[in-house]
């Protein structure tokens, strides 16, 4: 039980274009889910923390015109990249948690590479 | 806010020797402890959590880690450790209760264990 899955697992993009990257919660109800970012052999950072039906929390720095954070359902969280720059290249990372419960639940990952 | 620190960068050992990776946190509340493991290109696994009770808990595959509330640490150890334990190992940190599921990691320990 509580997989969650990322789609696409890899996706290389033109700079100036724009990227949607898709986290879903397999066998429960995400009642909030996180997006991280992790750059090479480093920790991952919060960019945001979205909860089903409201506006996502962006953390400190991340700006959230270019990171869109949608989360329609229980079930569905996306991260659309709004004209990518390499600098945007990056593996992101989803989680997600159900209510009442402190342990999140994390995605495979996406690895972005902007050209 | 919390910050965790993992004193550790890499830590190469022998097949069958054991391992102890070093977790340091720092927080102004009390706190939930993780450790959690990341497989190349992979996303994180939870490999175990300190919620409350006792302070020595305990994975399925043989890492146990306890929680030093006077010193501040969520050490994790394995008696014997195996080739497949190669992987990076994060220590994270959440604020207890309420309703904030926020996690605060550590730059990761690459654990490498070599035959």
């Amino acid at each position: 039980g509580a997989v969650v899955s990322q789609h696409p697992s890899r996706v290389i993009c033109k700079s100036g274009t724009s990227v949607k990257i898709e986290c879903r919660s397999l066998d429960f109800q995400a009642t909030t889910m996180f997006w991280y970012r992790q750059f090479p052999k480093q920790s991952l950072m919060l960019m945001a923390t979205s909860n089903e039906g409201s506006k996502a929390t962006y953390e400190q720095g991340v700006e959230k015109d270019k990171f869109l954070i949608n989360h329609a359902s229980l079930t569905l969280s996306t991260l659309t990249v709004t004209s990518a720059h390499p600098e945007d290249s990056s593996f992101y990372i989803c989680s997600a948690t159900s209510g009442g419960a402190y342990e999140q639940y994390f995605g495979p990952g996406t690895r972005l590479t902007v050209t | 806010a919390q910050s965790v620190t993992q004193l550790d960068s890499q830590v190469p050992v022998f097949e069958e020797a054991p391992v102890e990776l070093r977790c340091n946190y720092s927080s102004s509340v009390s706190v939930y402890l993780f450790w959690y493991v990341q497989y190349p290109n992979q996303g994180l696994q939870l490999l175990l959590k300190y919620l409350s009770g006792s302070t020595l808990v305990k994975s399925i595959n043989g890492f146990e880690a306890e929680f030093n509330k006077s010193q501040t640490s969520f050490h994790l150890r394995k008696p014997s450790v195996h080739i497949s334990d190669t992987a990076e190992y994060f220590c994270a940190v959440s604020r207890a209760g309420g309703s904030n599921y926020k996690l605060t990691f550590g730059k990761g320990t690459l654990l490498t264990v070599n035959p």
